[in-house]
């Protein structure tokens, strides 16, 4: 079965300092890929998504990711992490068998450091 | 806009009632997804409607998990005889349309703790 994996449950990085969560995802001939952030008491939101084309990503509130076809991954960065940045981020794959369906990982708890 | 919302955001029930989770979808969408995130887990896909009726509702757990929609719009997610192992929060999406490429739009969220 199609899977998705964050190693990291919880990173914490000083406010300024760059950002790089880890997203691995199982299988895929061409993934959808995409990344959520959830902040306390609100729905996911979609940083940015990848179908197709360029593998560097970018999104919303000066996130990106890179999409790497030879590893199997879709890491998240930021170049200076902003105090409003701790949330939860969630990264998800789209099902192969499903024209809708979205597989999530297990999510990354960022903590910011003042 | 109004985005996704979602009632009650939190739910505290007895273990065996039943619960009604009610969704309001952006206005439009044509394709609405219930989730559920239980703790220290991802999202997991529930059911899928398109308009009012649901094509997949291959991840409702049990018998016990039903789900409807009405003119295409509000859902209820309904849980009967809720036991411990329901307590999550449910998510409710909506998107314009089906597909991938389509945005997901996210409620709030529905706290429910089963004593």
């Amino acid at each position: 079965a199609q899977s998705v994996t964050q190693p990291d449950i919880h990173i914490t990085v000083s406010e300024g300092a760059s950002l790089e969560l880890r997203c691995n995802y199982s299988y895929g001939a061409t993934p959808y890929l995409f990344w959520y952030v959830q902040s306390p008491g609100q729905g996911l939101q979609l940083l940015l998504k990848y179908f197709s084309g360029d593998t560097l990503v970018q999104g919303i509130k000066g996130f990106e990711a890179e999409f790497k076809r030879s590893q199997s991954s879709f890491n998240l960065r930021k170049p200076s992490v902003h105090w409003s940045d701790a949330a939860e981020y969630f990264c998800a794959v789209g099902a192969t068998d499903s024209s809708y369906k979205l597989i999530f990982g297990s999510g990354t708890r960022l903590l910011v450091r003042p | 806009g109004a985005g996704v919302s979602q009632s009650p955001s939190n739910k505290v029930t007895e273990k065996g009632k039943d619960v009604e989770l009610r969704c309001d979808p952006i206005s439009g969408h044509t394709a609405l997804y219930w989730y559920r995130q239980s703790l220290g887990q991802g999202l997991e896909f529930l059911i899928y409607f398109q308009g009012n009726s649901a094509p997949d509702k291959s991840g409702l757990p049990s018998d016990r998990f039903s789900a409807e929609r009405t003119g295409g719009s509000v859902s209820t997610l309904t849980i009967q005889r809720t036991q411990q192992e329901d307590s999550a929060v449910y998510l409710c999406a909506s998107s314009l349309q089906r597909g991938l490429q389509e945005t997901q739009y996210f409620g709030p969220g529905t706290r429910l703790l089963v004593l």
